[in-house]
């Protein structure tokens, strides 16, 4: 039910890239990248639209197969501050309105 | 600066007790969200509501009730709090309609069932 995210953690050195996957065994309106620090609310990325349109982010860059259902998300140059735990969401349709569905999310370390 | 309130960061209650966890939000949106948060399973949405007195289940709503009166409150209750509803408790708004963008998140709350 849940899209499932890969890896389920990586560390990595400041300046390196990082890639996090999602995927999900239903069609894919949309998706939602989030990231949280720890002990803080997740905060906002970027959405990306079917049909390619993306919003979001200036320094982080992601991608949408809607075919194969996926979502990928592009850590280019990693800084520190990039570290916490990423989750992607999707949309449901539900009876007259829609849900917001995470997935099982990443846990990123950036070490100096 | 918009703002998800939750009402209480740590609490900690007897199996049994019910136990009222209360969300604001200050956007006039009109969807709200409770999800619990785990460890390795990520974010599972409990029940939502897109409206006044609407709601609807999610993906893991036994043992949950939820309570939407006013706009800007959504209510999560645990009726009879047991030890494996021991989590992170978040909170979520965002406006209606497909594709309308970013949720906003409460900042959680703790809530440990002994």
């Amino acid at each position: 039910q849940q899209p499932v995210q890969s890896p389920q953690a990586v560390i990595l050195r400041e300046g390196e890239d990082a890639v996090i996957n999602c995927s999900s065994s239903k069609a894919l309106y949309s998706v939602h990248w989030y990231r949280q620090k720890h002990g803080e609310a997740p905060v906002f990325l970027m959405i990306l639209l079917k049909g390619g349109e993306q919003k979001g982010h200036e320094k982080i860059s992601a991608s949408f197969n809607e075919k194969k259902q996926q979502s990928s998300l592009y850590l280019t140059a990693s800084q520190l501050s990039y570290s916490g735990t990423y989750f992607c969401g999707t949309e449901r349709r539900t009876s007259g309105t829609y849900k917001y569905i995470f997935g099982t999310g990443t846990r990123l370390k950036v070490l100096a | 600066d918009v703002k998800v309130t939750q009402s209480s960061r740590y609490l900690v209650k007897r199996t049994g007790e019910k136990v009222f966890l209360e969300c604001v939000q200050d956007m006039d949106h009109e969807n709200m969200f409770w999800y619990r948060q785990d460890p390795g399973l990520g974010l599972r949405l409990i029940y939502f509501s897109y409206d006044v007195k609407m709601k609807e289940k999610g993906d893991i709503p036994e043992g949950y009730s939820v309570s939407r009166e006013k706009k800007e409150r959504f209510s999560l209750i645990l009726e009879s709090a047991s030890t494996n509803q021991t989590s992170m408790y978040l909170c979520a708004s965002s406006l209606a309609g497909q594709g309308s963008g970013e949720l906003f998140f409460g900042e959680g709350s703790r809530l440990t069932v002994l």
